[in-house]
């Protein structure tokens, strides 16, 4: 059968709360991110993307911030509800460095009711 | 709605028995991609095509073999499948170029008996 995965970081937080969730990235040069939410059984889908010249980006509840300096992402989802309870991946992309995006290691949302 | 399709949803079969994935799109991309993704874990990119120029990353066995006869379709191709292989697999596409998200489907998960 299937190998035992890795144990993913947990965040629970209370249905209505913000989220935040971290990602540190591993290559200086890349320069493309994306956020995506797994659903269980279910391939991940695209939340939000930042390119490197920027610093923060906002969509519909979502929020996505991009510290170059320390290769940090973060994910910030506001008034969280339960239909936010996924696995989250940061994936990250060096431009004309070919297709290749390389996964975070995950983390999973439990939203509390 | 345009979208990547996988088929089967579950596939089950014996250890060392020959199995065949498919996924297909209707979103015109020129590059499609292939990921393992074990229980817990990150997806793990496999290969790509763009076009029909296939690109194989450097820890993908040669047990794993990709056909793409057309735009729309891709296969996934397990020779030997070993218990080891036992994951869901995960079909993406994109446009080539700077800045394209990938859309995934919604996976083949393979059990091996």
């Amino acid at each position: 059968g299937e190998s035992v995965g890795l144990h993913l970081p947990t965040l629970s937080v209370q249905e209505g709360d913000n989220s935040i969730i971290n990602c540190a990235y591993s290559n200086s040069a890349s320069d493309y991110f994306i956020w995506y939410k797994q659903e269980s059984g279910k391939g991940p889908q695209f939340i939000i993307d930042i390119r490197s010249n920027m610093d923060k980006r906002q969509g519909q509840r979502v929020t996505v911030l991009l510290n170059k300096t320390v290769k940090h992402l973060s994910l910030q989802i506001a008034a969280t509800q339960p239909g936010d309870s996924a696995v989250y991946f940061c994936a990250e992309n060096i431009a004309n460095y070919g297709q290749n995006f390389v996964f975070g290691p995950g983390t999973r949302l439990s939203v509390l009711p | 709605d345009a979208m990547v399709i996988q088929n089967p949803r579950y596939q089950v079969t014996q250890f060392g028995k020959p199995v065949t994935l498919s996924c297909s799109q209707t979103l015109n991309h020129n590059v499609m991609y292939w990921y393992q993704q074990k229980s817990s874990q990150a997806p793990k990119l496999l290969f790509h095509y763009y076009d029909k120029d296939f690109n194989n990353e450097a820890d993908t066995p040669d047990n794993f073999q990709s056909r793409r006869p057309n735009t729309s379709f891709c296969f996934l191709d397990i020779r030997s499948p070993g218990l080891g292989d036992a994951a869901m697999y995960l079909c993406a596409t994109s446009f080539r170029g700077s800045n394209q998200p990938q859309h995934f489907g919604d996976g083949t998960r393979l059990s091996i008996l």
